[in-house]
């Protein structure tokens, strides 16, 4: 049981390119989240989806977007890189029953 | 807005020197709060959910309860392997998903 994997562990972007920081889990949970975590600034929701075809923003949501066509995946995608979005960035899912998130490992990001 | 703040932000300990940490939270309707294990370069690992006040969880060294404002984590007898960032989360009632965190304590404890 994978529970929840990301995908790049590390990467180093450009000012204005783009990406997409992929996120599957196996644990058929609906809900699942995008946080950032900047140092000494605690883990803050960019996104979340509650099933799929449905998404909401989070409390940092500019400059970032996201899909959720199955259970499983939920990308997130980085349009025009800024130096603001190095980051590290957390995918979590959990289930309206067991309501504990569990995380993936995280996706290191610079933007220079 | 929900809100959590995190005390002390670090704390070193000497092994088997007990203390706690704390968690204050305004949230409107309390679903649940939530305390994680961070180590370095990982994702945040789950230890305990609390959902109404005066309830208790236990595992190993760790004890964590709640009141209507405030949770603590309590360990007992440290060791070197319980260093790591201690982080607090809360979820608000009235359907919403979302987990709020605090910033995290970061606790070292020497051997």
């Amino acid at each position: 049981n994978a529970g929840v994997t990301q995908t790049p562990k590390f990467r180093i972007l450009k000012i204005g390119q783009s990406m997409t920081l992929q996120c599957t889990q196996d644990m058929n949970h609906n809900y699942m989240y995008w946080y950032r975590q900047d140092p000494g600034m605690g883990l803050k929701l960019i996104y979340y989806s509650v099933g799929a075809g449905i998404t909401d923003k989070g409390e940092v949501p500019n400059g970032y977007n996201v899909s959720r066509s199955t259970t499983e995946d939920f990308p997130l995608r980085l349009e025009l890189a800024a130096p603001s979005q190095t980051s590290v960035y957390f995918c979590a899912s959990s289930s309206p029953v067991n309501t504990e998130a569990f995380f993936g490992q995280g996706t290191r990001l610079t933007v220079v | 807005e929900d809100q959590v703040t995190q005390s002390p932000e670090a704390l070193r300990l000497q092994e088997g020197e007990s203390s706690s940490l704390n968690c204050s939270y305004t949230v409107s309707g309390l679903r649940g709060l939530f305390w994680y294990r961070q180590d370095p370069g990982k994702g945040p690992e789950f230890l305990f959910t609390l959902y109404s006040a005066g309830e208790e969880k236990e595992k190993e060294r760790l004890k964590a309860t709640l009141t209507k404002k405030e949770s603590f984590l309590h360990i007992t007898a440290p060791k070197p392997e319980d260093s790591a960032t201690y982080l607090c989360a809360v979820q608000a009632g009235g359907g919403s998903e979302k987990l709020v965190f605090g910033k995290g304590t970061k606790l070292t404890v020497n051997p």
